[in-house]
């Protein structure tokens, strides 16, 4: 059964960092794209960021790109989203997604809460 | 950036009503959109994807359609578990993105 399981959310002040992970199973993590799409709360969902199997092509949403790294390890299953300069609207819940063009799997995701 | 624009934001209808979701997209996309399901604490789920073509199960009375930059998602005959959010994506090329959204209620 395929799986991703994120972690790491929490409350953060403005200009705060944060890492979220992402550990997957069920499937050959290194076969695949993933991605980081949020949702603030009661609002639509934005895509994040996304790495290539390999990790050798990444890509951002504008209103990230600068503040945010995304980056994986293979042997270990892991996707990671290191979060800098975090700002209010930054608050949503962060999900892990599976997929190069569409999103097949998705975590539950991790709320990250951005005020002083 | 490409940008998607649904219509309507919220649609009020019944079990066993024909429902159309619109998505237009700034620029054209050769067909790269897919469709997402989210209902209320759950994650999205795919429906969707070229535009047209059918997620294996999902049931036959989601259909998806495309004319120029123009998107729909229709749903035939309505079913209590179809009310839902609705929201269509763009894969022609990074950054991606995604419609607003459309509420589709009771």
């Amino acid at each position: 059964e395929v799986q991703v399981v994120e972690s790491g959310g929490g409350l953060v002040e403005p200009g705060g960092s944060l890492r979220l992970s992402c550990v997957a199973s069920g499937f050959t993590f290194n076969d695949y794209s993933m991605n980081w799409v949020r949702q603030a709360p009661g609002k639509g969902l934005e895509w994040v960021s996304a790495i290539t199997s390999t990790g050798d092509y990444i890509y951002y949403a504008d209103s990230v790109k600068g503040r945010f790294t995304i980056s994986r390890d293979n042997a270990k299953n892991s996707l990671f989203l290191q979060m800098n300069s975090l700002r209010a609207e930054d608050t949503a819940v962060y999900y892990c997604a599976r997929g190069a063009i569409t999103f097949d799997y998705w975590g539950q995701g991790t709320l990250v809460t951005v005020s002083s | 950036a490409i940008q998607l624009t649904q219509s309507p934001s919220s649609l009020s209808a019944s079990v066993g009503d024909r429902v159309t979701i619109t998505c237009r997209a700034s620029q054209g996309i050769s067909g790269a959109l897919a469709w997402y399901q989210q209902k209320p604490g759950k994650v999205p789920k795919l429906l969707i994807y070229d535009a047209s073509t059918l997620v294996s199960g999902v049931p036959s009375r989601f259909s998806g359609s495309e004319s120029g930059t123009d998107f729909t998602l229709t749903i035939s005959s309505l079913q209590p578990e179809d009310f839902a959010t609705y929201y269509c994506q763009h894969f022609n090329s990074y950054p991606y993105s995604f419609g607003q959204g459309t509420k589709l209620g009771i």
